[in-house]
């Protein structure tokens, strides 16, 4: 099955301006993570969420999880022209491996 | 900050030969994983390692692929006779315990190329 499918595919803004990305997935989930890429390098951590937890901060990242809706949403504040990249969510159902979305790639203009 | 380190960065290699990819995970984490992204397209999972045997794996992860972990600190991924569409980035992770409290850590990638 699908999991962790953003939205939008691709968001562009200007530096200083917030940038909010979501993420959707289908299954019962023990965790949802967010991660970041630069383009062709690896995959940096940002952040986890349990299925227990409904907001987690971390500097200027803010996520949310609805296990209702099956939704998650990353908020990056104040940004900056560094947090261009591509951003992933990453669910984990328990089951010894994370299923991937496809991304959402960020630019921020200077 | 402890890293997962794969070696090689960059690896091109001839239809039908056999590769084997290089990783030495965080030394304290007791789960392994590979992961492999096709140019352009989603991270997909391979396999899961622990306690020197595979918890998990995807379909991908057939007959032509294994993993060992041979000595204490490196997990390898073996690809035999390799094929134009094995060209991707493979990705190795660790974690411990599973999911950890800071999630997985991942390595910077090995860049396949078959040719």
């Amino acid at each position: 099955s699908q999991q962790g499918e953003e939205d939008p595919q691709a968001l562009s803004i200007q530096e200083g301006e917030n940038a909010t990305m979501n993420c959707s997935y289908k299954t019962s989930i023990n965790n949802l993570q967010w991660y970041r890429q630069n383009s062709g390098r690896g995959l940096v951590h940002l952040i986890l969420i349990r299925s227990n937890e409904r907001e987690k901060h971390s500097g200027r990242l803010r996520v949310t999880l609805d296990t209702s809706k099956k939704s998650s949403s990353l908020l990056i504040t104040a940004s900056r022209a560094a947090d261009t990249a591509s951003y992933f969510c990453a669910t984990d159902a328990n089951d010894y491996k994370l299923s991937f979305g496809a991304g959402t790639t960020v630019t921020v203009r200077a | 900050e402890p890293e997962v380190t794969q070696t090689p960065s960059h690896q091109v290699t001839q239809m039908g030969q056999e590769v084997i990819l290089r990783c030495v995970p965080i030394s304290n984490h007791l789960y392994f994983y590979w992961y492999r992204q096709i140019l352009g397209q989603k991270v997909e999972f391979l396999v899961s390692f622990y306690n020197n045997e595979i918890s998990e794996k995807s379909e991908i992860f057939d007959d032509q692929f294994s993993v060992e972990r041979p000595d204490g600190s490196n997990f390898t991924l073996k690809i035999r006779s390799t094929k134009l569409e094995d060209s991707a980035m493979y990705f190795c992770a660790s974690s411990a315990p599973r999911e950890g409290t800071y999630g997985y850590t991942f390595g910077s990638g090995t860049r396949l190329t078959v040719v």
